[in-house]
Parts: C-alpha cells; sequence; structure tokens
C-alpha cells in the first residue's frame, strides 16, 4: 500500500517568516495530493491541493509544489501569522480506491 | 458548500455498551464516506470505507462485527461501536467525497468517545 513520509514533525518559525513541510510517497499511480490544517480538537480543515497534472499551485500566503519524478510535494507558507499555528497533514490519494492516506503530521508553531 | 456534520461530539459509555455516531453531508450528495481514528497528537487512520448501498470496507486490522457502518443514503453514514472497551475511547471522524476520483474529502467535526 502507499506510504507516505512527513516532514518535520515538529516547525517553530517567527511571525513573518516562512514554512515549509514535506512529504513523500511511494506510490507512483498517486494523483491528487491534499494539505489539511487541524487545530487542536477540531476538524480536518482542507488548506490547498494539487492534482498530478499540475506542479505548483497557489492560493494567497500558501503554496504547493509537487515533483512527480521525485514522488514528493511540499506546502509552503509565506508571512506566517500566529493563527497558522496547527498541525498540518499531507495525504495521498491514488485513486484507485479513492482514499486517502496521511502523514504523520507537523506541528506548526508561529511565535511573535 | 461542502459542509459534513457529525453527532455527538462527545459521548460518555460504560465498559459494554454500544455508541452509534452518525454522519451526514449537508450541502452535497456523498458517494463515499469514510471513518477515521484519531488518537492524541497522531494522525488520521483509515477504518473503513463507506459507500451508499454496499457493504463497507474496512481496513486490515479493523474489525467489522466492532465496529458496524451503514451508508443508507447519499448523506448519511452511521457507525456503530458495539460491546465498547476502555481501548475504543478516541476521536472518530468521518469524511465525505463525490465520486469524481481524486475529489476532496471533507471532514466532520469529530465525536469524542470515552469509555469508562
Amino acid at each position: 500500500g502507499e506510504n507516505v513520509e512527513q516532514h518535520p514533525s515538529t516547525l517553530s518559525v517567527q511571525e513573518g517568516d516562512s514554512a515549509v513541510i514535506k512529504c513523500t510517497y511511494s506510490d507512483s499511480a498517486s494523483n491528487y495530493f491534499p494539505w489539511y490544517k487541524q487545530e487542536l480538537g477540531k476538524r480536518p480543515q482542507l488548506i490547498i491541493d494539487i492534482r498530478s497534472n499540475v506542479g505548483e499551485k497557489k492560493d494567497q500566503r500558501i503554496a504547493v509544489t509537487l515533483n512527480k519524478t521525485a514522488k514528493h510535494f511540499s506546502l509552503h507558507i509565506t508571512e506566517t501569522q500566529p493563527e497558522d499555528s496547527a498541525v498540518y497533514f499531507c495525504a495521498v490519494d491514488t485513486g484507485t480506491a479513492s482514499k486517502l492516506t496521511f502523514g504523520t503530521g507537523t506541528r506548526l508553531q508561529v511565535t511573535l | 458548500g461542502a459542509v459534513v456534520s457529525q453527532h455527538p461530539s462527545r459521548v460518555i459509555c460504560k465498559s459494554g455498551t454500544s455508541v452509534k455516531i452518525e454522519c451526514r453531508s449537508l450541502d452535497f450528495q456523498a458517494t463515499t464516506m469514510f471513518w477515521y481514528r484519531q488518537f492524541p497528537k497522531q494522525s488520521l487512520m483509515l477504518m473503513a470505507t463507506s459507500n451508499e448501498g454496499s457493504k463497507a470496507t474496512y481496513e486490515q486490522g479493523v474489525e467489522k462485527d466492532k465496529f458496524l457502518i451503514n451508508h443508507a443514503s447519499l448523506t448519511l453514514s452511521t457507525l456503530t461501536v458495539t460491546s465498547a472497551h476502555p481501548e475504543d475511547s478516541s476521536f472518530y471522524i468521518c469524511s465525505a467525497k463525490t465520486d469524481r476520483i481524486g475529489s476532496a474529502q471533507y471532514f466532520g467535526p469529530g465525536t469524542r468517545l470515552t469509555v469508562t
């Protein structure tokens, strides 16, 4: 089955700096890569996603890049704010069973 | 759009009893719903995939007779934890999606189950 690795497990940045979280996957058939943000005790919220026919996607301060050859994708958050503090999960969908395999999560803390 | 509700948000039950959790897609038809379990400070672990009108597909290691899933309509799926034990205490989250391949999954707010 699909194996998704996520790094780092924790990340602390100062307000205004950028944060980058990376994920690698194993199944070359994977075709959909969403990122979720989860605040403590709450539901995961979809923040951005990318499909396999696109190399990069941006939405205001958030961007995702995908390298299909190397089988890795990254989340980039620029001009971080305290409200960006949360746990971020990457996920991979191979499309065959339509189910997501999640990474282990990254706890992002944005300090003042 | 893409709102998923879940009920109850919290439940405490005694060991040996059963608990039912409901997951509803409020503004779209969900051909597929998923049930996850999340322990503190851990990732989401998929328990089963539920398709409307058919039997759920369980992940390896998940007991289908203990975690009963019913997906009776395009907007409702239920998870029943039978004969609950303290080790079943966890955060249970459902998600829903349409039948487009690679479409997003939208999550419910979760149910915190505590078995005493």
